[in-house]
């Protein structure tokens, strides 16, 4: 499968704990972004990454959160301390890196805070 | 702000007709559209994408309509089939950073 992966799948927590989530692009994909989905809505937009560069944060990210992708492949997302708000599915996506792109989505990692 | 969002949070459709599922946008700069299906428990999923230059776009058994005017965007799927049933959403892509903005989704139940 040559398709955007997370892991872990799903991952149950107790408040003020930290995780951290995976997130392994499509290869040859520059552009990585994160989004946050709670039920019934649709996704959230939390970050974008251009290779290994952060270029761009929501409001949404407060700073228990922090995203890396340090050699511009794979990323992780980590939330610190966690809180029963944080309880969301998480998604990543990957595009080429051109305008006007398709960004292809992952299956996500449904984080349940207790 | 600018937000895109749908009209019907629900659509019941028989299988094997069309279903239409509509959606309007507010940001009249926006110049990149997509439709996505989400299954349950799984991540969006792209069907069919449309620039703001053109007004159709066809695929398989979807089609895309954009009406920049009203500023209004529709989803056609023919022949509608149990495995249509999902969450579909448009979303807007306005450039820059390529942050895409998605609506709060429709409900589509096919019914056998």
């Amino acid at each position: 499968d040559t398709g955007v992966s997370q892991d872990p799948r799903h991952k149950i927590t107790k408040r003020g704990q930290n995780v951290t989530f995976r997130c392994d692009p499509i290869s040859e994909h520059n552009r990585l972004y994160w989004y946050r989905q709670t039920l019934g809505q649709g996704p959230e937009f939390l970050t974008y990454f251009q290779n290994e560069a952060q270029l761009e944060k929501s409001r949404l990210l407060s700073d228990r959160f922090s995203a890396e992708r340090p050699k511009g492949s794979f990323s992780t997302l980590e939330i610190q301390r966690t809180e029963q708000g944080d309880s969301a599915m998480y998604l990543c996506a990957s595009s080429l890196g051109t305008t006007q792109e398709t960004q292809y989505f992952g299956p996500g990692t449904r984080l349940l805070v207790l | 702000g600018e937000s895109v969002g749908l009209h019907l949070p629900t659509l019941s459709v028989q299988e094997g007709d069309n279903s239409i599922i509509n959606c309007a946008y507010s940001n009249s700069a926006s110049d990149y559209f997509i439709w996505y299906k989400q299954e349950s428990g799984k991540g969006p999923q792209f069907i069919i994408d449309i620039r703001s230059n053109m007004d159709k776009r066809q695929g398989q058994r979807v089609t895309v309509l954009l009406n920049k005017t009203v500023k209004h965007l529709s989803l056609q799927i023919a022949a509608t089939q149990p495995g249509d049933s999902a969450v579909y959403f448009c979303a807007e892509n306005s450039g820059g950073y390529q942050k895409v903005t998605f609506g709060t989704g429709t409900k589509l139940q096919v019914i056998p």
